[in-house]
C-alpha cells in the first residue's frame, strides 16, 4: 500500500507564498499523475490542479491560475505545490493525490497524503 | 455552494440501509463517471467507489455505487457504526473544465 508523506504545518502572514511537498515510500509517484485538493476548517474538498508523471504538464482549476505552482523533482519522486499571494481564505488543509492507474489522468485519487495544515494570518 | 447537489446529512441505525444522492446535471455527471470518497473524521478522504459502481480492493460490499441520468447515488447496507463519516460524490464537469466535489454528507450512525 503506497504512502505519501506531506510537509509539516505552516503559517504564513498574508501576502506571502507557501509551498507543499508530497512524497511517496518508494518510487510510486514516479509513472502517476498527482492531483492537489484542499479542504478550508469545516468545509468540502475542492480540486486545485495536477501535474504529469514527467512534471511537463500541469492544469490547475481556475480560480487558482496564475497563482498556483505545480512541480516535481523527478529524481526525489517528491511533488510540489506553490501559492502565492495568500490570503486567510487560503487557510486550509491541503492533500495531494495519487491516480489509481499509471499515466492516468481519469481523476480517480486511490491514494492520498496526510494533508498539511496552512495557516494565514497576520 | 457546488454544481453537484449532496444532502448535508443522513442517518440510520445499525443494520439499516443509507443512500446518498448526487444530483448534477448535462455538463457534470450527465457525461462523466461519478466517484465517490469517504472521509473519516480527522483523517484524509479515501476512494470508496469510482466508475459510477465499481469498488477497490479493500472495501466492503455493502457499500454501492449507481447512476441514472443527471443523477448517482451511494448505498450503505447493513449500516455500521464505523461508516459514520463524510461522504463526497465527485465528477469532472465539462462547462467549468473543473474536477468538482459535492458538498458533503454527513452520516451518523444512531
Amino acid at each position: 500500500q503506497v504512502h505519501l508523506v506531506q510537509s509539516g504545518a505552516e503559517v504564513k502572514k498574508p501576502g506571502a507564498s507557501v509551498r507543499v511537498s508530497c512524497k511517496a515510500s518508494g518510487n510510486t509517484l514516479a509513472t502517476y499523475y498527482v492531483h492537489w485538493v484542499r479542504q478550508a476548517p469545516g468545509q468540502g474538498l475542492e480540486w486545485m490542479g495536477t501535474i504529469n508523471p514527467s512534471g511537463t504538464y500541469t492544469r490547475s482549476a481556475q480560480r487558482f491560475q496564475g497563482r498556483v505552482t505545480m512541480t516535481r523533482d523527478t529524481s526525489t519522486s517528491t511533488v510540489y505545490m506553490d501559492i502565492n499571494s495568500l490570503t486567510s481564505e487560503d487557510t486550509a488543509v491541503y492533500y495531494c493525490a495519487r491516480e489509481r492507474v499509471e499515466y492516468s489522468s481519469s481523476f480517480i485519487f486511490d491514494a492520498w497524503g496526510q494533508g498539511t495544515l496552512v495557516t494565514v494570518s497576520s | 455552494q457546488s454544481v453537484l447537489t449532496q444532502p448535508p446529512s443522513a442517518s440510520g441505525t445499525p443494520g439499516q440501509r443509507v443512500s446518498i444522492s448526487c444530483s448534477g446535471s448535462s455538463s457534470n455527471i450527465g457525461s462523466n463517471t461519478v466517484n465517490w470518497y469517504q472521509q473519516l473524521p480527522g483523517t484524509a478522504p479515501k476512494l470508496l467507489m469510482y466508475g459510477n459502481d465499481q469498488r477497490p480492493s479493500g472495501v466492503p460490499d455493502r457499500f454501492s455505487g449507481s447512476k441514472s441520468g443527471t443523477s448517482a447515488s451511494l448505498a450503505i447496507s447493513g449500516l455500521q457504526s464505523e461508516d459514520e463519516a463524510d461522504y463526497y460524490c465527485a465528477a469532472w464537469d465539462d462547462s467549468q473544465h473543473n474536477y468538482v466535489f459535492g458538498i458533503g454528507t454527513k452520516v451518523t450512525v444512531l
